[in-house]
């Protein structure tokens, strides 16, 4: 079983739909990271978590770590935000992530 | 301030044979991870190297090994290679460890092995 599972693996959307990303996860963690992936591998940082909730123009998350839960929310999508994204979590505090296998979205116009 | 590079960016590698990744940190980043990714998978973590020592250990056997350099750039070397080492090889740099800097990942280096 996976430390981190994310939901859903697979997502279509509607230009201007608001999204939303799940990730759970079963350890004890020190922070909660989002990434984005494009097509060719390339990974950008979006958040870094310990609690609450970070915004950053469409894109908001949210942690709650009693119920080991974070969520990624899009609003307004556009199809430039078509890509992978992955929730990794840091168990030790030594940035050694644990990774969810992704939800790719794709966003059509 | 360069960011994080990787070389190759493809490989094309028989069953049995070595080969060497390299990893260029984003500059004043003593720090490096690496993960493997297969295809369709979240990346797994190898190793990180702090300041030329291996600092922590994924579940990836021996042949797997790695360097870190005065300049904190890096190898990732496999031996032995088998089919199921075909994915995509990501490194990550950081300043120091758990200091809640972000992690500036590499574009990969995409290996075969056949």
């Amino acid at each position: 079983k996976n430390e981190v599972e994310q939901s859903p693996q697979n997502l279509t959307a509607q230009e201007g739909e608001f999204i939303t990303i799940n990730c759970s996860y079963s350890v004890g963690i020190s922070a909660l990271h989002w990434l984005q992936q494009h097509p060719g591998g390339g990974i950008v940082s979006l958040f870094m978590l310990s609690s609450g909730k970070k915004k950053h123009g469409r894109l908001i998350a949210t942690i709650n770590i009693q119920e080991k839960h974070s969520s990624l929310h899009i609003t307004a999508s556009h199809p430039r935000d078509s890509a992978v994204y992955i929730c990794a979590v840091d168990p030790f505090g030594k940035d050694q992530f644990y990774f969810g296998t992704g939800t790719s979205l794709t966003v059509i116009p | 301030e360069t960011g994080v590079t990787q070389s190759p960016t493809h490989l094309i590698k028989t069953r049995g044979q070595q080969v060497t990744l390299r990893c260029s940190s984003q500059s004043g980043h003593n720090t490096v991870s690496w993960y493997q990714q297969a295809l369709g998978q979240g990346p797994q973590f190898i190793f990180q190297y702090y300041r030329e020592e291996e600092n922590g250990r994924g579940n990836f056997p021996p042949r797997f090994s790695g360097l870190q350099f005065p300049n904190y750039s890096s190898e990732l070397n496999v031996n032995a290679l088998e089919l199921d080492d075909s994915a995509l090889y990501l490194c990550a740099s950081s300043l120091g460890i758990g200091t809640g800097g972000e992690q500036y990942f590499g574009p990969g280096t995409r290996l075969t092995v056949t």
